[in-house]
């Protein structure tokens, strides 16, 4: 398949550090992209990984590993706003088909 | 405001109604794209277009569904025959060439069949 996996829901505490993670089962495509999405909002990009390693955008860090088939989004120094869901997200390399996950819900509690 | 924008935000239709909604992506955009999403899922592809040409459109939902985009600003999804299970948001985002990584999102547009 071609799927990426997220768990559904992810809870911490104003300041905290939480990680976010993304597995994936294909093989090759270009990258992997994380948005957040407030409740009745649009989604607004975070980060993008075409390389494996650390990317660092303010308090919002990504990774990606491609041997492990795997990612994820680092969020630091937590804040009440940053409760919303997170996808990862990448284009299918053997298809046109850019695919989101399920989303994380992250709840930040004071 | 120079982000996407969407039109209308909500529309409510009885089934077996057609409906068309409009999309006006970020004037430098060359890629643009159409995405459904249910409640608690991920944004779901349905097309995309590179100026005026469609590159995908095996991932609309049924023939029910088309998409245009005929001078490569603008752009409509068509719906025809409505049916309940087509309740969602339907969103739209736009790219700049090469960079489809990083998508604008519109604020979508929320179908409701009755």
């Amino acid at each position: 398949g071609q799927s990426l996996e997220q768990p559904s829901e992810v809870t911490a505490v104003e300041g905290a550090i939480v990680q976010i993670n993304c597995t994936y089962q294909t093989s090759g495509f270009y990258g992997l992209s994380w948005y957040q999405q407030h409740d009745g909002g649009a989604p607004t990009f975070l980060s993008y990984n075409a390389l494996d390693g650390l990317e660092e955008t303010g308090r919002f860090s990504s990774f990606l590993s491609r041997s492990d088939s795997y990612g994820y989004l680092l969020l630091q120094e937590l804040q009440m706003k940053d409760s919303a869901s997170y996808f990862c997200a990448r284009w299918d390399n053997y298809g046109q088909n850019f695919v989101f996950g399920p989303g994380t819900r992250l709840s930040v509690l004071p | 405001d120079t982000g996407v924008s969407q039109d209308p935000r909500h529309k409510i239709t009885k089934r077996g109604q057609n409906v068309t909604f409009r999309c006006d992506p970020i004037s430098e955009h060359n890629r643009l794209y159409w995405y459904r999403q249910t409640l608690g899922q991920g944004p779901e592809f349905l097309t995309y277009f590179q100026n005026e040409a469609q590159l995908e459109k095996s991932r609309l939902l049924s023939d029910r569904f088309s998409a245009e985009r005929p001078k490569g600003s603008f752009s409509t999804l068509e719906i025809q025959r409505t049916e309940q299970g087509d309740s969602a948001m339907y969103l739209c985002a736009s790219s700049l060439e090469g960079s489809g990584r990083v998508q604008y999102f519109g604020p979508g547009t929320r179908l409701t069949v009755t």
